[in-house]
């Protein structure tokens, strides 16, 4: 059964320190994508990915990292420099960025500072 | 500034009634539009899409239309029913990477 799954469902990170958010695609989609959500907001382009070993920043980067070494995998990493990291994050796959194919997304991780 | 605007932030439809979902966009840019549907700790699920050739696409109990003179665009669920209750997100992107996503419609259809 094809599909996007993203955990932890839950983390909670302590101040000062970096959390990584796993993203595992079956679907063999070649472009990937993080998204953040905040309550009353629309999702937020984070990062994301056209092939492996290649990804963009999306609109707010800032103290946020990925890595895209499989097809398969995007991981995202929230670091320290992250300051307000408090969000459900939300990622993505699709057959090849732009022209008119959707995003299938994951259950999404909920990120909690203790 | 936000390019996608959905300004009902909240939606009641009794059974069996129309539900009319809104969306409104500013960027002219803009040519394939979809809408997702989200229930709390999911992600979302992709309903339907349209290009901007086109000013209908229908998909069983689901129809997008989009008026491209008035920036508008609009989800139509016939008939509604109790597991439509959800938020709504309406999406746009101008044929990049780039989806720009509303803030999203909660719908409640009401039994």
């Amino acid at each position: 059964d094809g599909g996007i799954t993203q955990s932890p469902k839950y983390l909670f990170r302590k101040e000062g320190q970096n959390v990584t958010l796993s993203c595992e695609q079956n679907l063999n989609h070649d472009a990937m994508y993080w998204y953040r959500q905040d309550p009353g907001q629309g999702l937020r382009l984070i990062y994301y990915s056209q092939i492996v070993n290649d990804f963009q920043k999306g609109d707010i980067a800032e103290g946020y990292s990925v890595s895209r070494e499989k097809k398969e995998s995007f991981p995202l990493t929230v670091t320290s420099a992250q300051k307000n990291p408090t969000a459900f994050y939300l990622c993505a796959s699709s057959r090849a960025t732009g022209w008119q194919q959707p995003q299938h997304f994951g259950d999404g991780t909920r990120l909690s500072i203790l | 500034d936000q390019q996608v605007k959905q300004n009902s932030p909240s939606l009641s439809v009794q059974e069996g009634r129309i539900s009319i979902l809104n969306c409104d966009y500013t960027n002219s840019m803009f040519d394939y539009f979809l809408w997702y549907k989200k229930y709390p700790a999911e992600g979302p699920t992709f309903l339907i899409s349209i290009s901007s050739i086109k000013d209908k696409n229908e998909d069983g109990r689901f129809t997008v239309f989009l008026n491209k003179s008035a920036k508008h665009l609009s989800l139509h669920i016939v008939p509604s029913q109790p597991g439509d209750s959800a938020v709504y997100f309406c999406a746009a992107s101008p044929g990049t990477y780039k989806y720009i996503f509303g803030t999203g419609t909660r719908l409640k259809v009401l039994a």
